[in-house]
Formats: C-alpha cells, sequence, structure tokens
C-alpha cells in the first residue's frame, strides 16, 4: 500500500462541532484530494491540492476547508460540521506531472457521523 | 461538465458466468477513462485504464468514442470478484478524477 494515513479513522461528533481531517503521505507525491463517499453519489471531490498551499475546490467543496502546508499533510475542515456531511471521507495521492496519470492512491478512509 | 454514470447498482450473478458493468460519460473533449476497484476491507485501488488496453484479473473494457461508453467485462466471474467497482474519468493529461456512482458485483457460489 501507498504511504497514506488518514486520522482518525472513526469520528462521533455534534452538529456545529468543527471537525479536522488528517492526510498525511509519505511518497512525496505532489498531488492530494479529499473525496467523500456516499451510497448512490460514488466518490465526489470535495478540495485538492495541487502543491503546498495550492489548493482549489472539487464539486461539493461547500462547508468545507483545506489546507497544505506542507508536502506531506493534507488537512480537511469543517467548520461547522451538519448531519449532511456524515460520510466516509478518503483521501488520495497522486504524482501527477504532466502526462496526468490518473492513478490515485488512496487511504483507508475516515468515517464520520454527525449527530 | 464531465459526469459518470453507472445505471446499476448491484450485479448478481453465479461464479462462472459473464459479467459486465456498464459505464456511460458526457465530456466533451478527450477523456480517459478508468476502473477502479474496493475489495471487503481493501482500499479502493486501480483496475484497469483504457491508454494501456490491458487485461488485469481477466477484465477489460473498451472505450467506445461514439456512444461515450467504457464497460467493464469479465468472461468468467470468481468469487473473488465480488466487490464495488466505479468507473471514473478525467481530461486527457489531467490529474483530477471524477467518479460514476460505483456498482456493487456480487459472484455467488
Amino acid at each position: 500500500d501507498a504511504g497514506i494515513t488518514q486520522s482518525p479513522r472513526h469520528k462521533v461528533t455534534e452538529t456545529g462541532t468543527p471537525v479536522t481531517l488528517r492526510c498525511h503521505q509519505t511518497e512525496n507525491h505532489r498531488y492530494m484530494y479529499w473525496y467523500r463517499q456516499d451510497p448512490g453519489h460514488g466518490l465526489r471531490l470535495i478540495h485538492y491540492s495541487y502543491g503546498v498551499k495550492d489548493t482549489d475546490k472539487g464539486e461539493v467543496s461547500d462547508g468545507y476547508s483545506v489546507s497544505r502546508s506542507k508536502t506531506e499533510d493534507f488537512l480537511l475542515t469543517l467548520e461547522s460540521a451538519t448531519s449532511s456531511q456524515t460520510s466516509v471521507y478518503f483521501c488520495a495521492i497522486s504524482e501527477g506531472g504532466g502526462t496526468g496519470t490518473g492513478e490515485l492512491f488512496f487511504g483507508e478512509g475516515s468515517r464520520l457521523t454527525v449527530l | 461538465a464531465q459526469r459518470v454514470t453507472q445505471p446499476e447498482k448491484l450485479l448478481s450473478v453465479f461464479k462462472g458466468a459473464p459479467v459486465e458493468l456498464k459505464c456511460n460519460y458526457s465530456y466533451s473533449g478527450s477523456p480517459e477513462l478508468f476502473w477502479y476497484v474496493q475489495y471487503s476491507r481493501q482500499r479502493l485501488q486501480l483496475l484497469l485504464r483504457h491508454i494501456s488496453r490491458e487485461s488485469i484479473k481477466g477484465f477489460t473494457a473498451d472505450l467506445n468514442k461514439g456512444e461515450t461508453s467504457f464497460h467493464l467485462k469479465k468472461p468468467f466471474a470468481q468469487e473473488e470478484d465480488s466487490a464495488m467497482y466505479y468507473c471514473a474519468l478525467t481530461k486527457a493529461a489531467g490529474n483530477k478524477l471524477t467518479f460514476g456512482g460505483g456498482t456493487r458485483v456480487l459472484v455467488k457460489p
């Protein structure tokens, strides 16, 4: 498995509280992504990063923010969690580059429940 | 905007039977298509991509630009093929994947 770890792996929180999920990689890959996985919707991109301090929005970015201050870490923050953000969150990385390999390597996922 | 549709949420087949997972996409440019698989208790991983034209674990997929499809096929399903399968698309040389809703495959003995 590619060196990707997510923390926490499981979290239960209450509506209105802030939550931060962490993705750590040891592969020195340029691109990092946060997806959420929901039944019927597959995986939807929340935010991604193409370098330190370089991030961009995905298709479901509302209510989420990200930060990447180091190559190896990509943080996803829910400023004020809502029940609609109950999901499984996956971090992924890719080498990227001019040819765009498209192969993503995924973490094990973080299951978040917002009560 | 790019979109990937997997019309079947669940496919149930018997061991040894053929299996075909449908994937249709909409994209105005030149796409690159992929199939990812998630086995029970394992990480999501790449199964195959159309540009490599290879067969992985007996699976093949052909990109049909006329029908905007990238269906995944295997002539003889095995129990170990039971998993969740996702079709995904990116623009040529792109680095951002759009996934379909996924198809769960159950291969019965």
